[in-house]
C-alpha cells in the first residue's frame, strides 16, 4: 500500500550547522510533496512544497530535493537555529486519491544545540 | 495575518457521548479539512470538504463522523458516539484551492475520551 515514511526519528545538530531531514515514499503516482514543521502544542506549519515535475526548490534557508527514481524527498535547513527545533513531517498528495488527501510521514524530531 | 481558529482547545467527554469540534477557517478559503493526531504519532487525514460536500475521506472517517458548514464561517466535526480510541488532537485546516495550495492548520482541539 501507499506510505510515506522517514529514515530517522530524531536528529540533533549544532546551531549554525546545516540539517538534512530525509523521507521515503512508496506511491510513485504522487504529484505533490510538502514539508511541515510542528512545534510543541501547535498545528503543522507549511514550510515548502515541490511538484513532481521538479527536482529542487529553494525557499528562505530551506531547500527541498526530490528524487523520483528512488522515491526520496529531503529537506535541507541552512544555518540551523534554535527556533528550528521541532518535529518535521513530509507529506504527499496524489491525484489518484482525488487530490485532497494528504498523507503524512511519521515525523523527525530536530534538536538544535546551542 | 489571518489564521484558522479552533474551539475548544481541550474537550473531555465520556465514552458514548457526542462531541462537536468547531473551526473557523480563513475567510477567503474554499477548501476545508480535518486531521487527527494520536499522541506521539503522525498526522492522519480524515476528510476534505468543498462546495458544501465531502470531496474525499479516509477509512478512519466512518459513519460515526460527520462534517458540516452550518454558516458562512464555521466548519464542524461531529463524532456521534465517542470511543476511547478517538482520543487525539484534531486539527482543522483550510486552503484557497485544491491540490497544490498551502493548507493552513489551526492550533488543534485535544479530545480526551474517558
Amino acid at each position: 500500500g501507499e506510505s510515506v515514511g522517514l529514515h530517522l526519528p530524531t536528529l540533533s545538530v549544532q546551531e549554525g550547522d546545516n540539517s538534512i531531514i530525509n523521507c521515503a515514499y512508496s506511491n510513485s503516482a504522487s504529484d505533490y510533496f510538502i514539508w511541515y514543521k510542528q512545534e510543541s502544542g501547535k498545528g503543522p506549519q507549511f514550510i515548502i512544497d515541490i511538484r513532481s515535475n521538479m527536482d529542487k526548490r529553494q525557499g528562505q534557508r530551506v531547500t527541498v530535493l526530490l528524487n523520483k527514481t528512488v522515491k526520496h524527498l529531503s529537506l535541507q535547513i541552512a544555518a540551523t537555529q534554535p527556533g528550528d527545533s521541532a518535529v518535521y513531517f513530509c507529506a504527499e498528495k496524489s491525484m489518484n486519491t482525488g487530490g485532497f488527501k494528504t498523507i503524512f510521514g511519521a515525523g523527525t524530531r530536530l534538536f538544535v544545540k546551542a | 495575518e489571518p489564521e484558522v481558529t479552533q474551539t475548544p482547545s481541550h474537550q473531555v467527554t465520556q465514552m458514548g457521548q457526542e462531541v462537536i469540534l468547531r473551526c473557523v477557517p480563513i475567510s477567503n478559503h474554499l477548501y476545508f479539512y480535518w486531521y487527527r493526531q494520536i499522541l506521539g504519532q503522525k498526522v492522519e487525514f480524515l476528510v476534505s470538504f468543498y462546495n458544501n460536500e465531502i470531496s474525499e475521506k479516509s477509512e478512519i472517517f466512518d459513519d460515526q463522523f460527520s462534517v458540516e458548514r452550518p454558516d458562512g464561517s464555521n466548519f464542524t466535526l461531529k463524532i456521534r458516539s465517542t470511543k476511547l480510541e478517538d482520543s487525539a488532537m484534531y486539527f482543522c485546516a483550510s486552503s484557497e484551492s485544491g491540490i497544490d495550495y498551502e493548507q493552513y492548520f489551526g492550533p488543534g482541539t485535544r479530545l480526551t475520551v474517558t
